[in-house]
């Protein structure tokens, strides 16, 4: 079975661009987080995402979002890049989203900002 | 006060060592502990996870969590080369919680053959 997947691999942007980024969750997961990992930093916590609905928001920026879809899929979108968003973008999905539920990471989106 | 506290390392033992890796909190309402090992330039990937205070042992690897020091374990025994790897701590609260984690900083671990 496939795990979590993420798209794309890896993107370079300029400042002031906008990014979209993807993530297929595990088949059978309706709930998909999303966390920003600086270099030399743990994961943060940005969304979550449970039934195409909002279920949680991390300490981000309004130029931020992100949506779920009907086979619940997410985008992540950043607008106004920084050169602070420069980070490793992890996608995580679960079950449902009980904190006993384990989240599966997906390998990331590394974005670079120049 | 970062609510996750970890220290960074880089930490670096001979094969066959005994490991130990430690975080603290400071949410007392932080019920779920985990473990998390992340190879460079790949996605974190669960090692344990323990609620509330105990031990949990999976082959090597023992979890420990202390709720009343709020002092968090991993420990390794017979380190391999392979082990070599960033291991995060993560901590959640209980009910009425959407389920997101915490982290700390990342401890980045060493084993030499």
């Amino acid at each position: 079975d496939a795990g979590v997947t993420q798209s794309p691999t890896h993107l370079i942007k300029t400042r002031g661009q906008h990014v979209t980024l993807r993530c297929s969750p595990i088949s059978g997961h309706k709930s998909v987080s999303w966390y920003q990992q600086v270099l030399g930093q743990g994961p943060q916590f940005i969304f979550q995402y449970y039934e195409k609905e909002e279920r949680g928001r991390g300490n981000f920026p309004d130029r931020f979002s992100a949506r779920q879809f009907p086979n619940y899929s997410s985008e992540l979108n950043v607008n106004a890049l920084l050169l602070g968003d420069s980070a490793l973008y992890l996608c995580a999905s679960s079950a449902t989203t009980g904190a006993m539920d384990t989240q599966y990471f997906g390998p990331g989106t590394r974005l670079t900002v120049l | 006060q970062k609510e996750v506290e970890q220290d960074p390392g880089p930490l670096s033992v001979p094969e066959g060592a005994i490991v130990s890796l430690n975080c603290t909190y400071s949410n007392s309402a932080f019920q779920y502990f985990m473990w998390y090992r992340q190879y460079s330039r790949k996605g974190p990937e669960l090692l344990m996870y323990t609620y509330s205070s105990g031990n949990k042992e999976d082959g090597r690897f023992t979890a420990q969590v202390d709720k009343s020091s709020k002092y968090i374990s991993l420990f390794i025994r017979d380190s391999q080369p392979s082990d070599s790897a960033t291991y995060l701590c993560a901590s959640t609260p209980g009910s009425g919680n959407t389920g997101k984690l915490i982290f700390g900083q990342g401890t980045t671990l060493q084993v030499k053959p």
